[in-house]
C-alpha cells in the first residue's frame, strides 16, 4: 500500500464549477501538507500550504486537513480553463530530515 | 521569489554517455534534491543533500550519483545513460527545519536513445 494515494483522474469540469481534489494517506506521523500545481511540461508549483488539521483558505483555493480520516482537500471555486493541470498533494513529518512524500498527481481539465 | 534553475531542458544522449544534470538555486537554501517524474509513478525521489559535499541516497539512486560542491549548486550524473532513464528530472531545494517546503525548477526532459 503506498504511503499517499491520490485519484489519477482525469478529471473534467465545466468552467465555473467546484473543484474537488483529494489524497489519503495511511501515516499519523505526517504533520504537513501540500498542493502543488504542475502544467504540463513545467515543474511544481507549491499552491497551499497548511501544517496540522483544518482548512485554509486562498482566493479560490481552500486546503482541508482531517487527521483523524487521514484525508486531505483541495477545493476550487469558480473553476476557470487556467486551472487546467496536475495536481499534487504531497506531506511529511515533524523533523528536518523527514522526506516529502507526494502523490501521484490528479489531471484536470477545466472546459471553456 | 525562490529560483530554482536547470540549465537544460531538453536533452537527447545516447546509451552509455555520461550525463551531467545541472541546477542552482539563488535562495541560500540548506537543502537541494533531485527527483525524477514518470507517468503514473508520480516523483521519485533520487538523492538529496543537507549541506556542501553531504548527500543521501534517496528512493531510487541506483544508476545515478550527484555533486554538491558548492551551497547553490546540485549536480545529478548519470554515469552510463540507459533508455530506462528516460524521464522528466526535477531539481528542488527547501530551508532546513520543520516547516520547509520544497521548491522546484522547471524540470529536464532526457531522452537516452
Amino acid at each position: 500500500q503506498k504511503e499517499v494515494e491520490q485519484d489519477p483522474g482525469p478529471l473534467s469540469v465545466p468552467e465555473g464549477a467546484i473543484v474537488s481534489l483529494n489524497c489519503t494517506y495511511s501515516n499519523s506521523a505526517f504533520q504537513y501538507f501540500m498542493w502543488y500545481r504542475q502544467y504540463s511540461r513545467k515543474g511544481p508549483e507549491l499552491l497551499m500550504y497548511t501544517y496540522s488539521s483544518g482548512n485554509k483558505e486562498d482566493g479560490r483555493f481552500t486546503a482541508q486537513v482531517d487527521k483523524s480520516s487521514k484525508y486531505i482537500s483541495l477545493f476550487i471555486r469558480d473553476s476557470q480553463p487556467s486551472d487546467s493541470a496536475t495536481y499534487l498533494c504531497a506531506m511529511r513529518g515533524s523533523g528536518a530530515t523527514n522526506k516529502l512524500i507526494f502523490g501521484t498527481g490528479t489531471l484536470l481539465a477545466v472546459q471553456p | 521569489d525562490v529560483k530554482v534553475t536547470q540549465s537544460s531542458r531538453y536533452l537527447v544522449k545516447r546509451t552509455g554517455e555520461k550525463v551531467f544534470l545541472e541546477c542552482v538555486q539563488d535562495m541560500d537554501h540548506e537543502n537541494m534534491f533531485w527527483y525524477r517524474q514518470d507517468p503514473g509513478l508520480g516523483l521519485r525521489l533520487i538523492y538529496f543533500s543537507y549541506d556542501v559535499k553531504m548527500k543521501e541516497k534517496g528512493d531510487i539512486p541506483e544508476g545515478y550519483s550527484v555533486s554538491r560542491e558548492k551551497k547553490e549548486r546540485f549536480s545529478l550524473i548519470l554515469e552510463s545513460a540507459s533508455t530506462n532513464q528516460t524521464s522528466m528530472y526535477l531539481c528542488a531545494s527547501s530551508t532546513s527545519g520543520n516547516g520547509n517546503t520544497i521548491y522546484f525548477g522547471e524540470g529536464s526532459w532526457l531522452t537516452v536513445v
